[in-house]
């Protein structure tokens, strides 16, 4: 079952105009992890934010904001007045521990590609 | 401050031979992970190292290892290649995972294109 659900494939918007990006996750862990990574164009993946599961206060960065809903298992990434410069795949991912053996992984969505367009 | 570094940037191999991947982590970094991102499948997650040892792997088969050396850079080693093998693996590094570090950003390297023909 898919842990991380990014259920967006691909988004198309125009410059200027406001975007979310979905991001719903599953776990029983009762502390975790989500992040944000963008994947532009030129391959590597750069890090956006990270939230851990008792902090539920959103968060802006520029442009950017976050709704972390622990109610609804959501995620979400909210770009204001989008960019060209912010087409790129963006990822959602989880981190959780493995119950059986103590240790710790990460689980990517499978990702959103966002293109703008001028 | 050098970021993660990658080697080769391209492999193209023949089915049943062996690739070899390597990754440097960036400096103060001791966890080192490995992705397959094949074309629309989003980031499987391989293998997690730290201090040495495997930490955790995904679903892979056997024929995906990889190790961890003293200075902590990582080989990712997949035998007896399949054309389904064909994909970007990225590496990336984070301050230890262990002791609770989960919390920790990850960061990439620009990958290596594995293409098996």
């Amino acid at each position: 079952a898919q842990k991380v659900t990014q259920a967006q494939t691909e988004i198309s918007v125009v410059e200027k105009e406001d975007v979310t990006l979905d991001c719903v996750y599953e776990t029983r862990d009762t502390t975790y992890y989500l992040f944000w990574y963008k994947q532009p164009p030129s391959g590597e993946l750069v890090f956006l934010i990270r939230r851990n599961s008792f902090d539920e206060q959103n968060e802006i960065s520029g442009r950017y904001s976050w709704n972390f809903q622990k109610s609804t298992s959501s995620f979400n990434f909210t770009i204001t007045a989008s960019q060209v410069v912010d087409s790129a795949v963006y990822f959602c991912a989880l981190s959780e521990r493995v119950v059986t053996s103590g240790t710790y992984k990460y689980i990517f969505g499978t990702g959103t590609r966002l293109k703008v367009l001028a | 401050e050098a970021g993660v570094t990658q080697s080769p940037t391209h492999l193209i191999k023949t089915r049943g031979q062996q690739a070899t991947l390597r990754c440097s982590p960036i400096s103060g970094h001791t966890s080192v992970y490995w992705y397959q991102q094949a074309l629309g499948l989003g980031l499987q997650f391989l293998l997690w190292y730290d201090e040495g040892e495997e930490r955790n792997r995904g679903n892979f088969p056997p024929r995906f290892s990889g190790r961890q050396f003293p200075n902590y850079s990582s080989e990712l080693n997949v035998n007896a290649l399949e054309l389904e093998d064909s994909a970007l693996y990225l590496c990336a590094s984070s301050f230890s995972g262990l002791a609770g570090g989960t919390g920790n950003e990850q960061f990439f390297g620009p990958g290596t294109r594995l293409t098996v023909l």
